[in-house]
């Protein structure tokens, strides 16, 4: 069964240091989503891209965050100046047209 | 302030036992979904849905667009039911999401 994968699955950075996070969704879904969990809190949703540009992004995905879809198969999110408070747990989703979306295993972030 | 709201936030059942937990959202929606997190973390999608009812298995999530509420019950419940299961609100592709409530079903 396809499935969504997330590299990596564990990263550990220093505040101020950029982290890219990647994701290759599942190949014929066409919605792509991030979402972060802080620990211990509920999911927040980050950002939707679809048909090659954000279509929706929360207040949390300031101009730290981009994401980009650079080679029709990786979608990454990025983060340019990391905080403390960006330690979380990073997942990716992608769903086709009219179903459910299909969640990636996660990246768990640690910024020091 | 919370767009999505569940019910309850623990809830600890006996092998066998129907459950049902409970969100209430106050935004309007294109769907609502319910997810399962596993205690590793991971998330799966169980159900999308915009209206009436839908049924997977010993699973069955309700809505109600009038009263902006949903259910998710589940039947003869069992160990590897215990998990967190959250409601997230669809408006569009931006997504509200419950805290969660922490199922734990035991034998």
């Amino acid at each position: 069964e396809p499935e969504v994968t997330q590299t990596p699955s564990h990263q550990v950075t220093q505040m101020g240091q950029e982290v890219i996070l990647r994701c290759v969704p599942i190949s014929n879904h066409l919605y792509f989503y991030w979402y972060r969990q802080i620990l211990g809190q509920k999911v927040e949703f980050l950002v939707s891209f679809y048909n090659n540009e954000i279509s929706e992004k929360s207040e949390i995905f300031d101009d730290q965050f981009s994401v980009e879809r650079p080679d029709g198969s990786n979608f990454t999110l990025k983060i340019r100046s990391t905080k403390l408070e960006d330690s979380a747990m990073y997942f990716c989703a992608s769903k086709p047209e009219q179903e459910t979306q299909y969640f990636g295993p996660g990246t768990r972030l640690l910024v020091l | 302030k919370n767009e999505v709201e569940q019910s309850p936030q623990n809830l600890t059942a006996q092998e066998g036992e129907f459950i049902t937990i409970n969100c209430s959202y106050s935004v309007g929606i294109s769907a609502l979904h319910w997810l399962q997190q596993h205690p590793g973390g991971g998330i799966v999608s169980l159900f999308m849905l915009s209206s009436g009812k839908k049924k997977h298995g010993r699973l069955i999530a309700t809505i109600n667009i009038q009263e902006k509420h949903s259910s998710l019950h589940i039947t003869a419940s069992h160990p590897r039911d215990s998990a967190v299961y959250i409601c997230a609100a669809g408006r569009g592709n931006q997504f509200y999401f419950g805290t969660g409530t922490s199922l734990t079903v035991i034998p």
